[in-house]
């Protein structure tokens, strides 16, 4: 199976900072890496599909980059609904494997 | 819109069995493939089995294989996860999710999730 680490594992900012997580994958995955979002309570929500696509309907202060095993995802200005936990996700083979999560905390 | 809606979970006994359901509406069932993912509390994301949408192509993880079935009626819109012989390492928030490949187009990645059942497996 292919493994994912994510840094960090937690991440305290400020409303406005710009934001990066950092994900690495076991072998290369090509540009098969997703992105996705998950609050308290809540179901995760996909932000950015291989690698650099959006999501429709996620707002355009999300970006991420990367390919073969290293891969980013940057909030370019926090805003107070993006605290949350972020999961990084490659689809490349079977199984689809998840990194450990990065919590995003207010500071 | 999307729906996906999951029922069935509970607290169940070690060695004892399970079914869980999930309801689909919003969009053509018969297109996609459909994952089932789970959460142990506090913990990340584990894949956990998809079912293609011919109803016959399946993979599972490797922590469930020859333990949990899944399967799905098209004609009811269903997704299931009929789960056997459970453990507490299978204690968990349990989650259907689309996949965003349509027919042979296999992504494995999510674009629509339910709101997930729990799992609890103790004696």
């Amino acid at each position: 199976d292919i493994q994912m680490t994510q840094s960090p594992s937690s991440l305290s900012a400020s409303v406005g900072d710009r934001v990066t997580i950092t994900c690495r994958a076991s072998q290369s995955i090509r540009t098969y890496l997703n992105w996705y979002q998950q609050k308290p309570g809540k179901a995760p929500s996909l932000l950015i599909y291989e690698a650099s696509s959006l999501q429709s309907g996620v707002p355009s202060r999300f970006s991420g980059s990367g390919s073969g095993t290293d891969f980013s995802l940057t909030i370019s200005s926090l805003q107070p609904e993006d605290f949350a936990t972020y999961y990084c996700q490659q689809s490349s083979s079977t199984p689809p494997t998840f990194g450990q999560g990065t919590r995003l905390e207010i500071k | 819109q999307v729906q996906l809606v999951e029922s069935g979970g509970g607290v169940v006994q070690p060695g004892r069995s399970l079914r869980l359901s999930c309801a689909a509406s919003g969009f053509t069932f018969s297109n996609y493939g459909m994952h089932w993912v789970r959460q142990a509390p506090g913990k990340g994301l584990e894949w956990v089995a998809v079912i293609w949408n011919d109803g016959i192509n399946k993979d599972s993880a490797d922590s469930v294989k020859g333990r949990f079935t899944i399967s799905r009626d098209k004609s009811k819109n269903m997704l299931y996860l009929e789960m056997t012989r459970l453990r507490a390492e299978d204690t968990a928030m349990y989650y259907c999710a689309r996949d965003v490949g349509q027919f042979s187009e296999w992504l494995f990645y999510f674009d629509y999730w339910g709101q997930g059942t729990q799992v609890t497996v103790s004696s």
